[in-house]
């Protein structure tokens, strides 16, 4: 079954340092554009970052400097490094496959979600 | 960046009935726009991609249209699981990939 689970996520205080991990099954991560979604309590849906199959990640402005995505190949997992957490980090952060079919990038599988907690 | 513009914020809508979520691309994004629908306490689910293709599994009663700027959304006949949330999104201009605002899809 292709399942991706993100796990990682707390309460932490402004400034403060957070990893969040997503274990993927049924696909390789390292042949897939992974993607970092987030949810902020009670709004809509926010890219963050994504990592591509071979080299190459990018990042919302807002996480630029803060946030870096990586991949251990050899667990297949890809990890959102957060650091200098702010107030407005505060969201449910959602893993999702992106999917590449000639000029279709689509999100076909998503985790269920794990939440941060931006608080003193 | 593209801002996708979703109308109405709230939609009430009786079972049984159509209902049609419109999505607006501040440019043209040809028909790289997909649709999720996601239900409280949910993550997204994938609905529609390339405008107006189905996902893998999803009912015929979904059907997406349009390209360039004006995007829609139908939903024939609803069903009880159909009541959710409903957002678009474009990948035309890669990154950043950019989302609606969302439509709440409720029981009139």
């Amino acid at each position: 079954e292709v399942q991706l689970v993100e796990t990682g996520g707390d309460l932490i205080q402004p400034g403060g340092s957070l990893r969040l991990s997503c274990a993927a099954s049924g696909f390789t991560v390292s042949s897939n554009y992974i993607t970092w979604v987030r949810q902020a309590p009670g709004k809509g849906l926010e890219w963050v970052s994504v990592m591509y199959p071979g080299v190459g990640t990018y990042y919302r402005d807002s996480v630029k400097g803060r946030f870096t995505i990586s991949r251990d190949n050899s667990k297949n997992i890809v990890h959102l490094q957060m650091n200098s957490l702010r107030d407005e980090d505060t969201a449910v952060y959602y893993c999702a496959r992106v999917m590449q079919e000639l000029d279709d990038y689509y999100m076909d599988v998503w985790g269920n979600g794990t939440t941060v907690i931006v608080s003193s | 960046e593209i801002v996708m513009t979703q109308s109405p914020a709230t939609l009430s809508v009786s079972p049984g009935e159509r209902a049609t979520l419109s999505c607006r691309a501040s440019q043209s994004v040809s028909s790289n726009l997909a649709w999720y629908q996601q239900k409280p306490g949910q993550a997204p689910r994938l609905l529609i991609y390339g405008a107006s293709t189905r996902a893998t599994g999803i009912p015929a009663r979904f059907t997406g249209s349009g390209s360039g700027t004006e995007f829609t959304l139908t939903i024939s006949s609803l069903q009880s699981e159909d009541f959710a949330v409903y957002y678009c999104q474009q990948y035309d201009n890669w990154l950043p990939i950019t989302f609606g605002q969302g439509t709440r899809l409720e029981i009139k």
